[in-house]
Order: structure tokens, then C-alpha cells, then sequence
């Protein structure tokens, strides 16, 4: 069981806008601004595009936006494209173990 | 550009060693924490183990405590995992990863490719 909470799955059409959620607890998530959003294709290594809650990577597409609320972060992506379509992962900085968390994973699909 | 390319994965037997490697450029080495991190075949990304920039603090999850060892070598920028007493549970591509920060188990902002550990008689 992962220390954070994803839906396992989202879908949405081209164009559209979607969110994924990642709630955790007031020891990680809510207690601090280090939540990053990883994507993932298949066979490939995930990539960072999100991090300290809201900031994008130089490269990543504005389409992409972070947010956090109480203990539960957000990544927005609006403006949906076909290779938007991946898993993603949130993870955070905690102070409940001495460990990095990270989420279950969401899949993506776009319709 | 940051480059971290891991080796030294394969197939190996249950309750055997097998020591991975994580080699870094691209950026100062030795100002940085670094993580391993694990992904069992369809499965989650899991966090391994994670090495401050002067090996001065190391933790480990608790399903590999006491049957891993993270340790690095600055002056070769290179990062490491001894797996000892391995089992099929840690079937897995392991992920070499950066930390922004020279301490502390902040999310990583850059990953390896990966090494597929295979455990199997």
C-alpha cells in the first residue's frame, strides 16, 4: 500500500482538461511545498514535471500545472493530447519515516 | 545535461548478491543527495534507498533494511547498491536517481534509464 493516495486511473478526451489527485497526510504533503509529479511511458523512465507543488521544469508544456490544497496535491493538465497519454506519479517529502514516498500511480488515457 | 546510466542487473538466484551500478555526469556529483528507487513489473515506483553527498545519512525502506547497502564514490561520481539474500519479491527495474538537494529524501528531479533485476531459480 503506497503512502500516497492516486485514483488508479483518469481518462479524457483530446482538448479536454484533466486532474489527478494525490492526498497524503500532514507529515508529507500537507506539511510541505516538496511534491513533484513524475510522467511515465511504457519502458521509459519516469520524468519529472512538477515540482516543489506548482513549479514546471525547463522543457515541460504549460499545459501542465501543479497546485496543492490541505493534504492533497494536484496536477492539472489541460488541453489533452494523445501523448499526454502515460502513467503519473506524485511522491513527496515526509517527515513521518525516514524514507522519499510516493504515489500508486494514475494511468492516463486519452480517448 | 545530466546523464545517470545504471548497470550491473541480470538474473539471479534466490538468497544470491548482486551489486548495482549508477554512473553520473553532467552535474557536480558530490553536492547532491541520491536515491535508489524500484518498479516491479507493472507495478508502482517504490523508493529503495537514499545517500546524503557525504554518505552521512542513509536510510533504507524497510523491505530491503539489512539486506541492501547504498554507498557512493565521490571522486569516481558513481553510486551504488549491494543486494544481498535476494528475493523474488525484488524483481524490479531499479532506477538510479538525483536529489535537488544535498540531504534529505526530497523527490528526485532526474532518473537513470534503469536495470532489470531478476530474481528467479
Amino acid at each position: 500500500q503506497s503512502a500516497l493516495t492516486q485514483p488508479a486511473s483518469v481518462s479524457g478526451s483530446p482538448g479536454q482538461s484533466i486532474t489527478i489527485s494525490c492526498t497524503g497526510t500532514s507529515s508529507d504533503v500537507g506539511g510541505y511545498k516538496y511534491v513533484s509529479w513524475y510522467q511515465q511511458h511504457p519502458g521509459k523512465a519516469p520524468k519529472l514535471m512538477i515540482y516543489e507543488v506548482s513549479n514546471r521544469p525547463s522543457g515541460v508544456s504549460n499545459r501542465f500545472s501543479g497546485s496543492k490544497s490541505g493534504n492533497t496535491a494536484s496536477l492539472t493538465i489541460s488541453g489533452l493530447q494523445a501523448e499526454d497519454e502515460a502513467d503519473y506519479y506524485c511522491s513527496s517529502y515526509t517527515s513521518s519515516i525516514s524514507s522519499a514516498v510516493f504515489g500508486g500511480g494514475t494511468k492516463l488515457t486519452v480517448l | 545535461e545530466v546523464q545517470l546510466v545504471e548497470s550491473g542487473g541480470g538474473l539471479v538466484q534466490p538468497g544470491r548478491s548482486l551489486r548495482l551500478s549508477c554512473a553520473a555526469s553532467g552535474f557536480t556529483f558530490d553536492d547532491y543527495a541520491m536515491h535508489w528507487v524500484r518498479q516491479a513489473p507493472g507495478k508502482g515506483l517504490e523508493w529503495v534507498s537514499g545517500i546524503s553527498w557525504n554518505s552521512g545519512t542513509i536510510g533504507y525502506a524497510d523491505s530491503v533494511k539489512g539486506r541492501f547497502t547504498i554507498s557512493r564514490d565521490n571522486a569516481k561520481n558513481s553510486l551504488y547498491l549491494q543486494m544481498n539474500s535476494l528475493k523474488p519479491e525484488d524483481t524490479a527495474f531499479y532506477y538510479c536517481a538525483k536529489s535537488p538537494y544535498s540531504s534529505g529524501w526530497y523527490p528526485p528531479d532526474y532518473w537513470g534509464q534503469g536495470t532489470l533485476v531478476t530474481v528467479s531459480s
